[in-house]
């Protein structure tokens, strides 16, 4: 099976960066997910990242390590509107359409 | 941009009473999921469906739901008999593949009672 582990809650200044880590452990392994969700609200896509490294998008970059069962997600140059909750979620396996959804970080910007 | 639209957005439903939740996908995606978050909890893969079947189904998708698409524009998630524990976030998503960039709705909040 999957299990995804995320920091509960993080605390960051406007205009900082902060990096959000997820650790994992799958059965198999196909790619991992990084979603936004504000409160009360659908998630939205962020970054899908199959290969190890990083890969930019903006102000927000995902990395990965296959071999450590790690990712993170960076935000730069921080808004008040990314005060949010970050979810990390993994393919349940091959051939399978189901994503497995970590608690989600709590990400607070503060002025 | 295309959405994924959800109605009702909140639905008050008396425990044993039948729900009907309803979404339509985007149009010209094929594939279709209902996921559920309880106040608090994680995102829940509830089931997925394809070419007018079921793909794949959690062990909370048991007896008391079903999903139907009536028509070419909607699909359902129905809950026969729903429970206080039952009451929860749920949402639609759809995808035009079958790879993982999920469109999610804006989702029904339900509140058994």
């Amino acid at each position: 099976g999957q299990n995804i582990d995320q920091p509960t809650e993080m605390t960051a200044t406007e205009g900082a960066i902060v990096q959000i880590n997820c650790t994992y452990q799958t059965s198999g392994f196909n790619g991992l997910f990084w979603y936004q969700q504000h409160a009360g609200e659908a998630p939205t896509f962020l970054s899908y990242n199959v290969l190890d490294g990083l890969e930019e998008k903006g102000r927000f970059s995902s990395f990965l390590s296959r071999s450590k069962g790690y990712s993170y997600l960076l935000l730069k140059e921080l808004q008040m509107k990314d005060s949010a909750s970050y979810l990390c979620a993994v393919p349940s396996g091959a051939g399978s359409y189901q994503l497995t959804f970590g608690k989600g970080t709590k990400l607070s910007v503060i002025p | 941009e295309p959405e994924v639209t959800q109605t009702p957005s909140h639905q008050v439903t008396q425990m044993g009473q039948e729900v009907i939740l309803r979404c339509v996908p985007i149009s010209n995606h094929l594939y279709f999921y209902w996921y559920r978050q309880i106040l608090g909890q994680k995102v829940e893969f509830l089931v997925s469906f394809y070419n007018n079947e079921i793909s794949e189904k959690s062990e909370i998708f048991d007896d008391q739901f079903s999903v139907e698409r009536p028509d070419g524009s909607n699909f359902t998630l129905k809950i026969r008999s729903t429970k206080l524990e039952d009451s929860a976030m749920y949402f639609c998503a759809s995808s035009e593949e079958d790879n993982y960039g999920y469109t999610f709705g804006s989702g029904t909040r339900l509140t058994v009672v």
